[in-house]
């Protein structure tokens, strides 16, 4: 079946990288998402990875994905306060007709 | 120019009553969703449409009724309120049923008391 699988929390302190990581079980998936959720707000594309891609940065984003294991990452250099939501990894489902969304990884930042 | 918009953004109702969140897009997409963020932060498929018509019914209760009057609405309807229904809904939408990405509104809290 399809499953997307994240961590619920991670913490970094101010001006550090933060690496939040997911796994996937859709071989099939062709696009990745990131989605970001600050509090009381709706869902903000953050960025998005083809599956023939190994890596994409966009700014302070990196993304990696290791399309043998599953796994994808997605790195935030140089963290600061507003980065602080919930970061939730998505797939497209084999048969492209829906997104399936990890449990979100909580990132909080300590000064 | 918001693109995916949701009313009311709170609903608060007692068990028992019938309510109903309206979604409205104006991408000009024609796949639209709507999803349960349950208080966890889970996110769950509860229905997808293509063209006004129903292609996914995650096995919600028949008590969720959606109801796409043209491509650009997909309302949801809720009769008979139950306390776990609580929640908010988000509804979202995208272009075609391929690999595109997906724009969410805003939620709607239901509180069900």
């Amino acid at each position: 079946g399809e499953d997307v699988e994240q961590s619920l929390f991670l913490s970094v302190r101010e001006g550090d990288s933060s690496v939040i990581n997911c796994t996937y079980t859709d071989s099939s998936s062709t696009y990745l998402y990131w989605y970001k959720q600050e509090p009381g707000a709706g869902l903000q594309l953050l960025t998005y990875i083809f599956s023939n891609m190994d890596m994409k940065q966009d700014q302070r984003l990196t993304v990696l994905l290791n399309k043998k294991d599953k796994h994808l990452s997605l790195r935030i250099a140089d963290t600061q306060t507003g980065d602080s939501a919930i970061y939730f990894c998505a797939e497209i489902s084999s048969s492209a007709s829906k997104i399936i969304f990890g449990s979100g990884t909580r990132l909080s930042i300590r000064p | 120019d918001t693109a995916v918009s949701q009313t009311p953004k709170y609903l608060v109702t007692q068990m028992g009553n019938d309510k109903s969140i309206k979604c409205e897009q104006n991408l000009g997409h024609d796949t639209m969703y709507w999803y349960k963020q349950d208080s966890k932060k889970f996110l769950k498929i509860m229905f997808s449409y293509n063209n006004k018509e129903l292609i996914i019914n995650e096995t919600v209760p028949n008590r969720f009724s959606p109801k796409s009057p043209d491509k650009a609405h997909l309302n949801l309807h809720i009769n008979s309120l139950e306390l776990g229904d609580s929640a908010v809904y988000f509804c979202a939408s995208r272009r075609g049923t391929r690999i595109t990405e997906a724009f969410f509104g805003q939620g709607t809290r239901l509180t069900v008391v």
